[in-house]
């Protein structure tokens, strides 16, 4: 079957960095997404990737194993209103969208 | 990037009645368009799956008599709740995507949500 597994909740302090996790099991890759969302409201795009490597954007940046079946997102300079899910999507052999549980990320001041 | 419209943001109806969502691509055409549903805490489920012109293809589970879509043009897709009932109480997502988009890489891009609460 196709599993995606990413951490449920982490924790970190405002002006911190954090790493959240993301490892998949799927038929076919053609991609990786990284979506942040606030309670409440629908997803909003990050970052994606299809080679291995990192892209970096402002604060934010993600990285790809291929071979590991491996992601990770990293958010620098911590703000509070980073405080939200941030959910880890593959896109499988039919172009179909694999989603992760996401993980709920708590910012302390 | 892509604007896609959904309405109404927030409805609460009573149960047994229909309750339509409509989802619009503003700036670009939507040949797919994907049909979500979220219950608290929980991650994105998809429902379905649209095609202008063709039949939808739901996810297992999915009841296609309950969760009719529409998706008749190359910028609007509907989904209708019918008979709904307290257990249909959740947020509805819709998304496109825009395969000639200058993205390239095949992004949905998600509309703003349906809060659906019925009584």
């Amino acid at each position: 079957g196709q599993n995606i597994d990413q951490p449920t909740e982490m924790t970190a302090t405002e002006g911190a960095i954090v790493q959240i996790n993301c490892t998949y099991q799927t038929s076919g890759f053609n991609g990786l997404f990284w979506y942040q969302q606030h309670a409440g409201e629908a997803p909003t795009f990050l970052s994606y990737n299809v080679l291995d490597g990192l892209e970096e954007k402002g604060r934010f940046s993600s990285f790809l194993s291929r071979s590991k079946g491996y992601s990770y997102l990293l958010l620098k300079e911590l703000q509070m209103k980073d405080s939200a899910s941030y959910l880890c999507a593959v896109l499988d052999s039919n172009y179909q969208l694999i989603w992760g549980a996401g993980t709920k990320l708590i910012i302390k001041p | 990037g892509a604007v896609v419209s959904q309405h109404p943001s927030r409805v609460i109806c009573k149960s047994g009645t229909s309750v339509k969502i409509e989802c619009r691509s503003l700036d670009f055409q939507a040949t797919t368009m994907f049909w979500y549903r979220q219950f608290p805490k929980q991650s994105l489920m998809l429902m379905a799956t649209s095609n202008e012109g063709s039949k939808a293809t739901y996810e297992q589970g999915v009841e296609k008599d309950k969760f009719l879509i529409n998706h008749a043009s190359l910028t609007l897709s509907t989904l209708t709740v019918t008979s709904a009932h307290p257990e249909d109480s959740s947020f509805y997502i819709c998304s496109a995507r825009d395969l000639a988009g200058s993205s390239g890489y095949n992004e949905q891009f998600f509309g703003p949500g349906t809060r659906l609460t019925v009584l």
